[in-house]
């Protein structure tokens, strides 16, 4: 069982907007804007889509945006495409003791 | 640009120690400025921070992992390496190195391409 909670599933048409919702406790999520989002294609390696909560590293189309209130994170997509069809993983920084916990991963599905 | 290439045996036996080296190129794994830590990811399910190392061989573990783990550097190859002990079925799955800037919540800015490592008799 992941520390961090995800939805199984989402799916959007192309053009459209989804988020994903990424929930926590106090003790990470709650505590520390150092969420990140990652995307992972099948038989790929994780790609980081956005850190520190809504930052886009650099490349990463602006699109993808980042949100956090409270426990919870959200990743959202903006005008859907065939390509953002993927895994997404959610991560959070969860104190000096712990110090990284992953979401279990969502799978988007493009209609 | 810096990539990260894992290697090592993708089949090891039941209670036997697996051993993992990442390959670091275009960087120095010396210049100070990034953590360097191994995930994994067993079939069809999420990912799991292992661990980390520093540059000065200073490490954090996963505390879940961390009576099995043992992850160290070695500067002068550019590498650094994995050793999980005892294995079960349950340590199966792909195999990631990545770095991530040296401060706190620092994000995991380059991957690895993964590698398989499966525990079987």
């Amino acid at each position: 069982q992941s520390a961090l909670t995800q939805p199984a599933s989402v799916s959007g048409s192309p053009g459209q907007s989804i988020t994903i919702s990424c929930t926590g406790t106090s003790s990470d999520v709650g505590s520390y804007n150092l969420v990140s989002w990652y995307q992972q294609h099948p038989g790929k390696a994780p790609k980081l889509m956005i850190y520190e909560v809504s930052k886009r590293p650099s490349g990463v189309s602006n699109r993808f945006s980042g949100s956090k209130s409270g426990n919870t994170a959200s990743l959202t997509i903006s005008g859907l495409q065939a390509e953002d069809e993927a895994d997404y993983y959610c991560c959070s920084y969860a104190g000096s003791s712990t110090l990284v916990v992953f979401g279990g991963g969502t799978k988007l599905t493009v209609l | 640009q810096v990539q990260l290439q894992e290697s090592g045996p993708g089949l090891v036996k039941p209670s036997q120690t697996l051993s993992l080296t990442c390959t670091v190129s275009g960087g120095s794994i010396s210049s100070g400025s990034y953590y360097w830590s191994w995930i994994r990811q067993p079939a069809g399910k999420g990912l799991e921070w292992i661990g980390r190392i520093y540059t000065s061989g200073s490490t954090n573990y996963n505390p879940s992992l961390k009576s099995r783990v043992t992850i160290s550097v070695d500067t002068s190859k550019n590498q650094f390496s994995l050793k999980l002990s005892s294995v079960t079925a349950a340590d199966t799955a792909v195999y990631y190195c990545a770095r991530a800037p040296r401060r706190v919540g620092g994000p995991f800015d380059y991957w690895g391409q993964g590698t398989l490592v499966t525990v079987s008799s």
